[in-house]
Order: structure tokens, then C-alpha cells, then sequence
């Protein structure tokens, strides 16, 4: 089946704009992770969503950043006022949700932003 | 809080040899899951290999095996007859299970190990 998408794959902005980067998990997967792997670096969780609900989103850097899920699929990552420092690639990942089992992320290609 | 290290930055390999990636965790927690992930040009991440703390049997999956060391804290990816498409950037990922969403904890990463398979 289809794994997990994500769009645009690049984008280029200039620095104080708004962006906003979408994710559409795997078909009936309820979890749902945004994480952020800038150059040089590992991957840094960001903030997840069970449902259309977001338990964990200790890892929001600022409050530039926000996400929301509608529909318990389609996410959509916003950064507001964009920094140079936001540059990145911004990785979405989903898992079946089901509390309690072994839980595999699955994760999609990523979005590439650099800001100008 | 937990931290997942790769001393590694990048290691390189003849094709057909065998290669060990090493990766060093630190918790406090006694169940908890440990992944290999692997993110070739494309940037896709891609599972390659995941070890449930509680199995004492190391976790292999083809030419892909771990060795799992629970008391040391280690937990190292050997690759044998490395090939081309190998060549990736190698991550080493930690998940806890004590959190309220059991089982949905976030990852935690190390800084990856950039492998490249010489023909």
C-alpha cells in the first residue's frame, strides 16, 4: 500500500514568511510524528498526535511553530515568521497507534526548507 | 531523559566485507524498544532492524544482525557482505515505554554514522 507522503519536497522561502508543510500518514494509521534533522545533525522529535489530538509536543521549538491534524490523517506543520535557523528537512511519520504493541514509525521523504 | 550516541561520524567498507556500526544509549527505564533506521540520498528513512529490550536473542534480518548488550548499554549493527546499496546514512534509534502513550513514545536518535560501501 501507499506508504507515507509529504509535500512539497523543497521549498525555498524568504526569511519572515509563513510556510506550511503537509503530511498524509499511512491509510488507518492513528499516530502520527513530525521531527526535524538538520545539517549535521540527528533527527529532533518535534510533537505527535494520536488521533487528531496531540499528547506530546514538547519538542515545538517556539511558538513560530504549530501543527494540527483534521480527520485523523492529513497534518499540516506551520512555521510562522520564518528564521534562518528553521532550515531544515522536516520528516513526518505515522504508526498504527494500538497502545500497548510493539510500535514501528514509518517515516515519508521529508520536506526540504531553506530559508532565505 | 534519554540520549542514543553514534561515536562513528562516517565509516567506509570494501563490498562483500562486513562492517559494525556501533550505537550506545543511556536510560533508566528497563523496557524499551531499539531500532536501526537507514536514510540513503533519497531521504527516506527506512527500518532496517529492531530489538525488543526483554528478548535476549539478538534481532537479525537477513545480512543485518545487532548486538545487543542490555547491561553495557550497546546496541551495534553488523552488516555482512556489504553492498553498494548500502552506502546510507545510518541511524540508531531508542523508544521508551513508560510514558502514558504506551507504546506511541517519540524516538530518540543518535547523530547517524555515514557509511559508504567501495565497490
Amino acid at each position: 500500500g501507499a506508504g507515507v507522503s509529504q509535500s512539497p519536497s523543497n521549498k525555498v522561502t524568504e526569511k519572515g514568511k509563513d510556510v506550511e508543510l503537509r503530511c498524509d500518514p499511512i491509510s488507518g494509521h492513528t499516530a502520527l510524528y513530525w521531527y526535524r534533522q538538520s545539517l549535521g545533525q540527528g533527527l529532533e522529535f518535534l510533537i505527535y498526535f494520536q488521533g487528531n489530538s496531540a499528547p506530546d509536543k514538547s519538542g515545538l521549538p517556539s511558538d513560530r511553530f504549530s501543527a494540527e491534524r483534521t480527520g485523523g490523517s492529513v497534518s499540516t506543520l506551520t512555521i510562522q515568521r520564518t528564521q534562518q535557523e528553521d532550515s531544515a528537512v522536516y520528516l513526518c511519520a505515522s504508526s498504527s497507534g494500538l497502545a500497548g504493541r510493539q510500535e514501528t514509525q514509518y517515516f515519508g521523504p521529508g520536506t526540504r526548507l531553506l530559508v532565505l | 531523559a534519554q540520549t542514543v550516541t553514534q561515536s562513528q561520524p562516517e565509516m567506509s567498507v570494501q563490498d562483500a566485507e562486513t562492517v559494525t556500526l556501533s550505537c550506545t544509549y543511556d536510560t533508566s527505564e528497563n523496557n524499551y524498544y531499539l531500532f536501526w533506521y537507514k536514510q540513503p540520498p533519497s531521504r527516506q528513512m527506512i527500518l532496517v532492524i529492531r530489538q525488543e529490550a526483554y528478548k535476549q536473542q539478538n534481532a537479525t534480518e537477513n545480512r543485518f544482525s545487532v548486538n545487543f548488550q542490555k547491561a553495557a548499554k550497546s546496541f551495534s549493527l553488523k552488516i555482512s557482505d556489504s553492498q553498494l546499496g548500502d552506502t546510507a546514512m545510518y541511524f540508531c534509534a531508542f523508544k521508551g515505554l513508560r510514558g502514558s502513550n504506551f507504546g506511541n513514545e517519540k524516538l530518540t536518535f543518535g547523530t547517524g554514522t555515514r557509511l559508504t560501501i567501495i565497490p
